[in-house]
């Protein structure tokens, strides 16, 4: 069974601009989560979407938004970015509670 | 809310030695705890998770504890390899909650 994977890999924005990062779950896994992971912060739960509703959400500003479709597929968008939001993004994917298994990530790097 | 604190930041054991890596919590309504294994240049991999009706469990080389009352949990890895080396994060959370608060990292590193 294939993995969660997320597209693209690697982005460079500069500040200012918007980005929207994707992510597949698992075959059958309904619950998609979203993290930020940087050095300085460690690992940080951004929100969680179930069957297209947001269940959960995280401590980061409006900029942060996110979606999810009726396939399970979600984005991530981040409105007006600023150079602190450079960062490897982290889908992860559950079928059951609580188990979470992540993709690879997208490096968001800010200029 | 909750806070997940990690011990130690860094660990350096010899090929057949054993590492043990100290998580402790405070929310008590916490009852789910993963660790996961990260490797350079990909995402974490859940190598194994405890909950709260469960003091222990392991699998093969891999064993985690909990103990409730201290809100402390402990992951023990057994006969290291080098291909052990990588960095582990300990989490914590709540069922029927998705969200994962995570600890700050251990990085392993086994010599052979």
């Amino acid at each position: 069974k294939a993995g969660v994977t997320q597209t693209p890999r690697y982005l460079i924005k500069t500040r200012g601009q918007q980005v929207t990062l994707s992510c597949s779950p698992i075959s059958g896994h309904r619950s998609v989560s979203w993290y930020q992971q940087t050095p300085g912060q460690g690992l940080q739960f951004l929100f969680e979407y179930f069957s297209e509703t947001q269940r959960n959400k995280g401590n980061f500003p409006g900029r942060f938004s996110g979606r999810q479709f009726s396939n399970s597929r979600s984005e991530m968008n981040v409105s007006t970015l600023e150079l602190g939001d450079s960062a490897l993004y982290l889908c992860a994917s559950s079928l059951s509670d609580n188990e979470q298994f992540f993709g690879p990530g997208t490096r968001l790097t800010v200029l | 809310g909750e806070n997940v604190e990690q011990h130690p930041s860094t660990l350096s054991v010899q090929e057949g030695d054993s590492a043990v890596i100290k998580c402790t919590y405070s929310d008590s309504a916490s009852n789910y705890f993963p660790w996961y294994k990260q490797e350079l240049g990909k995402g974490p991999q859940l190598i194994i998770d405890i909950r709260s009706n469960v003091g222990e469990k392991k699998d093969q080389r891999i064993a985690v504890t909990l103990n409730k009352t201290a809100k402390h949990f402990s992951l023990h890895i057994t006969e290291t390899q080098p291909e052990d080396s990588a960095v582990y994060f300990c989490a914590a959370g709540n069922t029927g909650f998705q969200k994962l608060v995570f600890g700050t990292g251990t990085r392993l590193l086994v010599s052979p």
